[in-house]
């Protein structure tokens, strides 16, 4: 959405090479900033959030880091596997709480 | 695993017909919403509700139309269906505003 905005657009690793992807936003109050993976024919699931007051949380082979002065924030993602093609959505909530996402990056791992 | 379940999944229809897409969850979440993916990806909100008898249009328009008269169940209604209504609609309940969104696997309505 125009609040977030989310690239690239769609993005081709090498199987074990690492994937990041950057989004910005435009509300400096927006304090919780959450990036859901969907797979074909199901719904987004959430798989890593982070909140203001942090700069840079882990888990796994997926780490997202939080520019609150730049307003950016972004999702590696190290080593990666087949299994992590998908389509990847950053959000971040604006206005009264409601969640504003991105437009979607989708991640193609070649073997 | 998340328990919300939407159906139907997939639904052709003709012009000009009344659709009602069903979700409900067994989470016992306040707030649902119900979200429309365009074939470009993007998630837009459309509507969603914080409990009970409460609902909010979201920030894309929408023709259609939802109610909650009971906490699991959040029903998206189209009174008469057009071809600019197809597309993926996706239903979604938190139990915090600021947290975990939980989705359907979403229904793909096509009109013809």
């Amino acid at each position: 959405g125009e609040n977030v905005e989310q690239h690239p657009s769609t993005l081709s690793v090498q199987e074990g090479d690492s994937a990041v992807i950057k989004c910005t936003y435009s509300d400096s109050a927006s304090n919780y900033f959450p990036w859901y993976k969907q797979e074909l024919g199901k719904g987004p699931q959430l798989i890593i959030d982070i909140r203001s007051n942090v700069g840079e949380k882990k888990d796994q082979r997926i780490a997202v880091t939080l520019n609150k002065t730049a307003k950016h924030f972004s999702l590696h993602i190290t080593e990666t596997q087949p299994e992590d093609s998908a389509v990847y959505f950053c959000a971040a909530i604006i206005g009264d709480y409601k969640l504003s996402f991105g437009a979607g990056t989708t991640v193609t791992v070649r073997a | 695993e998340a328990d919300i379940y939407q159906t139907p999944r997939y639904l052709v229809i003709g012009t000009g017909k009344k659709i009602t897409l069903e979700c409900s969850q067994t989470m016992g979440h306040d707030k649902m919403y119900w979200y429309q993916q365009d074939p470009g990806m993007e998630l837009h909100l459309i509507h969603y509700s914080y409990g009970v008898n409460s609902t909010e249009k979201g920030d894309l328009s929408s023709e259609s139309t939802v109610s909650r008269i009971r906490t699991e169940h959040f029903p998206l209604t189209l009174e008469s269906a057009r071809p600019s209504h197809t597309s993926q609609y996706l239903c979604a309940s938190s139990e915090f505003t600021l947290g975990e969104l939980f989705f359907g696997e979403g229904s793909r309505l096509t009109v013809l």
